[in-house]
């Protein structure tokens, strides 16, 4: 297995801008995690999904981020405008209904806003 | 207070000690405890996990949760430079439903 995708690995966008990251998980994984980590706040849950089902997005900023799951393979975090206080690593993160123990993470995407 | 507090570091030592990172969390219902390894620019991995109470060795790690004290560690020894990495706790309840709970990290180097 690949493991957790994410693409883009790095991106640099203007502030403003329509920012769309993208996130494959494990086949046969059921619930799906978006993270943002950095420096001064660690990482912190965005939103997750189980059966492709948004259950907690507590975690979202603001209006400006939003996240679909349309299938069991493929989900996107927007960032609709981007600010530069955006700028962090988004990591994705999958699991099996019933772990216990733990996520399998992507290698995250490093995205700057300037 | 955060759910979950751990020293940020950075913590350096030498190579072939003994390192304990540590972590104190509030949330008595805590019962899933782990310990996840992050290099530079990569994704945390899953390093060891522990149910309630106890210890639990693999190898050179070892990891300890007291519940009364609520608080959990990790011990390396024998510590090698590719230990060099960021260290996060992470703690979720007993239910299904629930979400991990990450520390905020430490940031572990092994001078050769």
């Amino acid at each position: 297995d690949a493991g957790v995708i994410q693409s883009p690995r790095h991106e640099v966008t203007e502030m403003g801008q329509e920012v769309t990251l993208r996130c494959k998980p494990i086949s046969g994984h059921n619930s799906l995690f978006w993270y943002r980590q950095t420096m001064m706040r660690g990482l912190e849950l965005l939103i997750y999904f189980n059966n492709n089902v948004p259950i907690d997005d507590s975690g979202m900023p603001e209006d400006r981020f939003s996240a679909k799951m349309p299938n069991a393979s493929f989900s996107t975090l927007k960032i609709q405008p981007s600010e530069p206080r955006d700028s962090a690593v988004y990591f994705c993160a999958s699991s099996s209904q019933g772990n216990d123990y733990g996520y399998t993470f992507g290698s995250g995407t490093r995205l700057t806003v300037v | 207070q955060k759910e979950v507090e751990q020293d940020p570091g950075p913590l350096s030592v030498p190579e072939g000690a003994i390192v304990s990172l540590n972590c104190t969390y509030s949330n008595s219902a805590f019962q899933y405890f782990m310990w996840y390894r992050q290099y530079s620019r990569k994704g945390p991995e899953l390093l060891m996990y522990t149910y309630s109470s106890g210890n639990k060795e693999d190898g050179r790690f070892t990891a300890q949760v007291d519940k009364s004290s609520k608080y959990i560690s990790l011990f390396i020894r024998d510590s090698q430079p590719s230990d060099s990495a960021t260290y996060l706790c992470a703690m979720k309840t007993g239910s299904s439903a629930s979400k991990i709970i990450f520390g905020s990290g430490t940031r572990l180097s092994i001078r050769p």
